[in-house]
């Protein structure tokens, strides 16, 4: 069974401090590993999509990496409106997208 | 905007009573997909559809059923709702083609649906 776990739960950060969210994972053959994020009372924003090891993706202040085994999402210099909940999910052998229960993240000013 | 449109944004409902949801879409993509969004767990798919007729079940389908009889529109339906789908409901579509699955869903905004 395709497992996600997304780590820490929350994350609060200070603008212009930098960090990163885990999604570690297991999966029976990858087909693809998604990053989302969701506004409170929106649906889930595609932001990436990573198909193999070594692979990276940016968009402005957000970088998106994949391991065999973990992925990450590097937030450089963050703002408040960066502040949301991101979701990671993927796809396996099976074709089903796996969610993971997602990273509350706030940035104070 | 990925031309997704849920309705109703809101419901509040009764124990016992039918519910339907719909789903509507722009993009004529082939595959439309039905979850479930709860504090505690990811989101869980419930029923999906890979074109006109075609459904099947997800991970948590007792008590849905859906249809799809046009590509742009497909339905989610509560037979009898009970408190225990009082829940946010999300659809999604994605585009065919790919290697089963590579591509991304997207998302509408959800339906808060509340079975008192």
């Amino acid at each position: 069974e395709d497992q996600v776990t997304q780590s820490p739960e929350a994350l609060r950060l200070q603008e212009g401090e930098s960090s990163s969210l885990n999604c570690s994972y297991t999966v029976s053959g990858l087909r693809g590993l998604f990053w989302y994020r969701q506004d409170p009372g929106k649906g889930p924003e595609f932001l990436f999509t990573l198909y193999s090891a070594g692979e990276e993706k940016e968009k402005e202040r957000l970088k998106a990496t994949l391991t065999k085994k973990e992925s990450f999402l590097h937030i450089t210099a963050p703002k408040p409106e960066d502040s949301a909940t991101y979701l990671c999910a993927l796809t396996g052998a099976n074709s089903k997208l796996t969610f993971g229960k997602g990273i509350t993240l706030s940035v104070r000013p | 905007d990925a031309g997704i449109t849920q309705s109703p944004r809101h419901k509040v409902t009764e124990t016992g009573t039918p519910v339907t949801l719909r789903c509507h879409q722009t993009e004529n993509h082939r595959y439309m997909y039905w979850y479930r969004q709860d504090p505690g767990h990811g989101l869980r798919l419930i029923h999906y559809s890979y074109g006109v007729k075609d459904t099947d079940k997800g991970e948590v389908s007792d008590g849905y059923s859906v249809s799809r009889s046009k590509t742009e529109d497909f339905l989610l339906t509560l037979e009898s709702a009970t408190s225990s789908q009082t829940s946010v409901y999300f659809c999604a579509i994605r585009a065919g083609g790919g290697t089963g699955g590579n591509q991304p869903q997207h998302f509408g905004d959800g339906t808060r649906l509340s079975i008192l």
